[in-house]
């Protein structure tokens, strides 16, 4: 049981190139979720989906594409990076919407963007 | 709209002593308050949860938290603080609503000095 896992750890971009960061997850949740860190300012939502077939915007999405592909899996691309993209990006599942799940997050991927 | 305040950005605590991370929140129903923990390059770990019931719950490695609706607060809390409890704490809520977002703090770094 990996749980959350993020591929790939590490990645340097140069302004405008594309990029798609995938993640998996082997608990059977319905929900998955993308989430930027930076310094200061916590995790802010990027993307989510309640369950397999839906995404929605959370609170920073432009810029930013999502797929959920199946049940297990919800990627993340950026179309034309840009330096204020650089962060630390974590996806994570939990098992909403039938109760108020905690959340299990991936390791990360840190994402640098000249 | 949901928010969720962290107003210190670090705590420092002698080994042994109790600590206390603090935590308000701000939902428009009911809420579901989540703490995590996150150690250097690693991704967020559930630490404990309040949905209802008793306003003290209890948690991972000794961790503790009060639900105080009257203040909406949800500091958490342990006894006796030992230094691999340094690590930086995210405090989190979702409005029981039906919204399936959470909504996270800036964080609170602790710092336990032996």
């Amino acid at each position: 049981n990996a749980g959350v896992t993020q591929t790939p750890k590490f990645q340097v971009l140069k302004t405008g190139q594309s990029m798609t960061l995938q993640c998996a997850q082997d608990m059977n949740h319905n929900s998955m979720y993308w989430y930027r860190q930076d310094p200061g300012m916590g995790l802010r939502l990027i993307y989510y989906s309640a369950s397999e077939g839906t995404t929605d915007k959370g609170e920073v999405p432009n810029g930013y594409n999502v797929s959920r592909l199946n049940k297990r899996e919800f990627s993340l691309r950026l179309e034309s990076a840009a330096p204020s993209q650089t962060s630390v990006y974590f996806c994570a599942s939990s098992d909403t919407p039938t109760g108020a799940y905690e959340q299990y997050f991936g390791p990360g991927t840190r994402l640098t963007v000249t | 709209a949901q928010s969720v305040a962290q107003p210190e950005d670090q705590v420092n605590v002698a080994e042994g002593n109790p600590l206390t991370v603090k935590c308000t929140y701000s939902v428009s129903g009911n809420p579901y308050l989540f703490w995590y923990v996150q150690y250097p390059n690693r991704g967020l770990q559930f630490l404990l949860k309040y949905i209802t019931g008793d306003n003290l719950v209890k948690g991972s490695y000794g961790f503790e938290a009060e639900f105080n609706k009257s203040q909406t607060s949800f500091h958490l809390k342990k006894p006796s603080a030992l230094v691999s409890d340094s690590a930086l704490y995210f405090c989190a809520v979702r409005d029981a609503s039906g919204t399936y977002k959470y909504i996270f703090g800036t964080g609170t770094r602790l710092k336990v000095l032996a």
